[in-house]
Order: structure tokens, then sequence, then C-alpha cells
């Protein structure tokens, strides 16, 4: 069964502490892995796509990585409007339009 | 603006009322999706569509009817209301359906069924 664990729930940073989140997941063919940022009372934002291990994707602060068995999304020098939750998804062979979702890490920078 | 949009933002009902959420979309995506978001689990696909007249089931349909005649609409029904599915729904759209297509989302619709 395709499967997305996310950690940690809650991270709290200071301003400029760099750290990363962690997706694991276990998915039969990956096709694709996605991260999105989430704000309060908002829909999900999309960051970034990742198709192999091996790839790497950068946006401003953000670093998305991906390996076999997991995905990191690196925080360099957080601000505190980089404050909300991170989704990482992925989507498998089985269930050809679903995409498996974790339940996020909220991250909190603190000026 | 081109995007895609939910109505109503918020929406109180009670237990056995038909209720209907509104999905729009401007990008001219081929494919549409809802999901529900609860405390403690991941966003979870209830339906979702290839194109006009083209539905499928996702991970939990029960309860749930769609519709989709115009390929910028999508509406989700919820036929006789249940307390189980109070719950953040959010539509999503995308150009491709697999699963290594992106999918955008809307602004999402809270939920609360008394």
């Amino acid at each position: 069964e395709d499967q997305v664990t996310q950690s940690p729930e809650a991270l709290r940073l200071q301003e400029g502490e760099s750290s990363s989140l962690n997706c694991s997941y276990t998915v039969s063919g990956l096709r694709g892995l996605f991260w999105y940022r989430q704000d309060p009372g908002k829909g999900p934002e999309f960051l970034f796509t990742l198709y192999s291990a091996g790839e790497e994707k950068e946006k401003e602060r953000l670093k998305a990585t991906l390996t076999k068995k997991e995905s990191f999304l690196h925080i360099t020098a957080p601000k505190p409007e980089d404050s909300a939750t991170y989704l990482c998804a992925v989507g498998g062979q089985t269930g050809a339009n679903n995409l498996f979702f974790g339940t996020g890490t909220r991250l909190t920078v603190i000026p | 603006d081109a995007g895609i949009t939910q109505s109503p933002r918020y929406k109180i009902t009670e237990t056995g009322r038909q209720v209907t959420l509104m999905c729009h979309q401007t990008w001219s995506h081929s494919y549409m999706f809802w999901y529900r978001q609860d405390l403690g689990h991941g966003l979870r696909l209830i339906y979702y569509s290839a194109a006009a007249d083209i539905t499928d089931k996702g991970e939990v349909p029960d309860g749930y009817v769609v519709s989709r005649s115009k390929t910028e609409n999508f509406p989700l029904t919820l036929e006789s209301a249940t307390r189980s599915q109070t719950s953040v729904y959010f539509c999503a759209s995308g150009a491709g359906g697999g699963a290594q297509e992106t999918q955008y989302f809307g602004p999402g619709t809270r939920l609360l069924v008394l």
C-alpha cells in the first residue's frame, strides 16, 4: 500500500537557523513526489515536483532532494514568512490519478 | 484573474440536508479533483474527473456525488450530509491526470455538519 510519513510533525526554528524536513515514502513505482506549502485557512500551494532519485530542485531558501526511500526539504536561513505547514505527496503506479499525501510538518520560524 | 475558485468558503448545514460545493477553474485544465482534509489524515481523494462527463472514484467516495458538464466546473454534492463529512474540502485541477502531474489547489470550503 502506498504510504507517506512526514517528520517531524512540528518544528520551531529561530530565524536564520537552517534545518530539514523529511518525507519517507513507500510506493509501487514512483511517478512523482510533490512538495506543497499550506498557510492556515488556505489551499496547498505547489512548490516542487521530483521524479527520480538524485534529483534536486531549489526555490529561494528551499531545496528539495529525492532518494529511493525519502525526500528532504532543506530550509536555509529561514525567515518568519516561511512559517507554514509543508505537505509531501507521492504518485505511484497504483491508482493512476491518486496522490497520497502525508500529514505535513508545521514549521514555525521565530524572529 | 486565472485560477481556481471554490464557493462557498464556509458552510454550516444539518444532518440529512443536501449540500453542493462549487469549484471553478480558468486554466482549461482537463483534470479536476476533490479532496477532503481532516486532522490526523493527509489530503484524501474523493472523486476526480478526466474531462467533461468523465468522472471516477477516489479513495473516499461514499456519500458524495460529482458531475462535470463543463470543463471549467466540477461541483461536489453531499446528498444527505452526515457529521462525519465535517471537513475542509479542496478542489484541485491539473493539465494531466497521471500521478506524475502537478495538481493546483483552490482555497478550500470549510463545512460543518451539525
